[in-house]
Parts: C-alpha cells; structure tokens; sequence
C-alpha cells in the first residue's frame, strides 16, 4: 500500500529566504506524485507534479521538487518566499497498487514572515 | 468558465438528520471525488467514482454514501451513522486515474456542522 509522510506540520521562513517542505513516500510501484496548495478556507491548487519523465519537476509561482527514488523523497523548494506564499501545502502520492488510488499527507503550514 | 461548484458553502444540521452536499463539474471530467478534511489531518478519501454509474469506498467510507447518475454530478450524503460528521469537505475531479498522473481540480469546500 502507498503512504506518505510530511516530515514537518509547520514551518516558518522570512520573507525573502529558502524554502522547503519535505516529503517522504512509499510505494511499490511507479507513483505519480504531486504537490497542492491551500489558502484559508479555499479548494486546493497543484503546484506541481511528477509523472516519471523529468525527475526535477518545475511548478507554478517558482516552486519545484526533485523526486529521489533512492531516498524516496520528493521535496518541494523555492528560493525566495513571498507573504503570499503562507498557507498549507500537501503531498500526495497515487500509483495502481492498492485499495485507495491516492493518499494525502497531514499537510505542513508554511509560515512567512516580514 | 469551466470548474467545480459545491454548495452550500457553510451547513449546520441537527445530530441525527441525513445531509446532502452537493458537486457539480463542468469539466468534462471521468473521475470524481469526495474528501473530509480535519485540521492536523490532511485530505482523508471518503468515496471515488472513475465512470458514470460506477464508485468505490475510499479509507473513511463508513456513514457516507454517494450516487454519481450522471457525469457531471456526484452528491454525497452524510447519515446519522457517522460518528462525527463535522468537518470540511471538498469535492474534486480529474479527467484520468491519479495514478497515471492526472491532476484532481478541487471544488470551494463545504463546511458541515452538526450539533
């Protein structure tokens, strides 16, 4: 069965500095993985997505990750954070294996202070 | 435009009732999907359907249930079994499997309240 871990529930960055969000997975077979964004109270929005072709994936809004079998990671980055930036960020994990099709992580808050 | 409309955006019932939230997509979307979420606790899969007529129970099934009669609309009503029905729920559809890479657009949400 998948699964899938986001290492941190909150993180907080400066406005302006690195970001990263980490994210582990487990799967048996060939995932596709991706990253969703939610604002307050809002629907949530792919940020980005890995599909087995390039294995460091370019999102919107400058973000990116890099799938590492061998680690079985897929961090999400950004060089620089932005105030809009704040807001609760999921990875996701979906292969054929199993009885659910896809699985969320619990989310990591991502704070961003002036 | 094209996307996903739930309603009612905010739903207060009494314990014991049957509740009905609603899901409508215009994209033309195959698959279709109805999540909980609970603070701390990500996106919890409730109920999937891929085609019309057809869904499968996701991880937290027990005390929902759905129909999916036509592409477009995938109801979901939540019974007076459920143990604990408040929460935030978000209806989504892609236009493939996950599984080989197809994007889930998700709708607004709707907030139940049960007292």
């Amino acid at each position: 069965a998948q699964s899938v871990t986001q290492l941190d529930s909150h993180v907080s960055v400066s406005e302006g500095t690195p970001v990263l969000l980490r994210c582990n997975y487990s799967s048996s077979y060939s995932p596709s993985l991706f990253w969703y964004v939610q604002h307050p109270n809002k629907g949530l929005q792919l940020l980005l997505k890995y599909t087995s072709a390039a294995t460091l994936v370019k999102g919107i809004n400058g973000f990116e990750a890099e799938f590492k079998k061998s680690e079985t990671s897929f961090h999400l980055t950004k060089p620089s954070a932005h105030m809009s930036d704040a807001a609760e960020y999921f990875c996701v994990v979906s292969d054929f294996s199993g009885n659910t099709p896809i699985v969320f992580g619990k989310g990591t808050r991502l704070s961003v202070i002036a | 435009d094209g996307g996903i409309t739930q309603s009612p955006k905010y739903l207060f019932r009494k314990e014991g009732q049957n509740v009905t939230l609603s899901c409508e997509q215009n994209l033309n979307h195959d698959a279709m999907y109805w999540y909980r979420q609970d603070p701390g606790q990500g996106l919890r899969l409730i109920y999937y359907s891929q085609i019309v007529n057809d869904f499968q129970k996701g991880d937290i099934a027990e005390g929902y249930s759905v129909s999916r009669e036509k592409k477009e609309s995938f109801p979901l009503t939540v019974t007076s079994a459920q143990k604990n029905p408040t929460a935030f729920y978000l209806c989504a559809s892609s236009i493939g499997l996950t599984a080989g890479g197809y994007e889930q657009y998700f709708g607004p949400g709707t907030r139940l309240t049960v007292t």
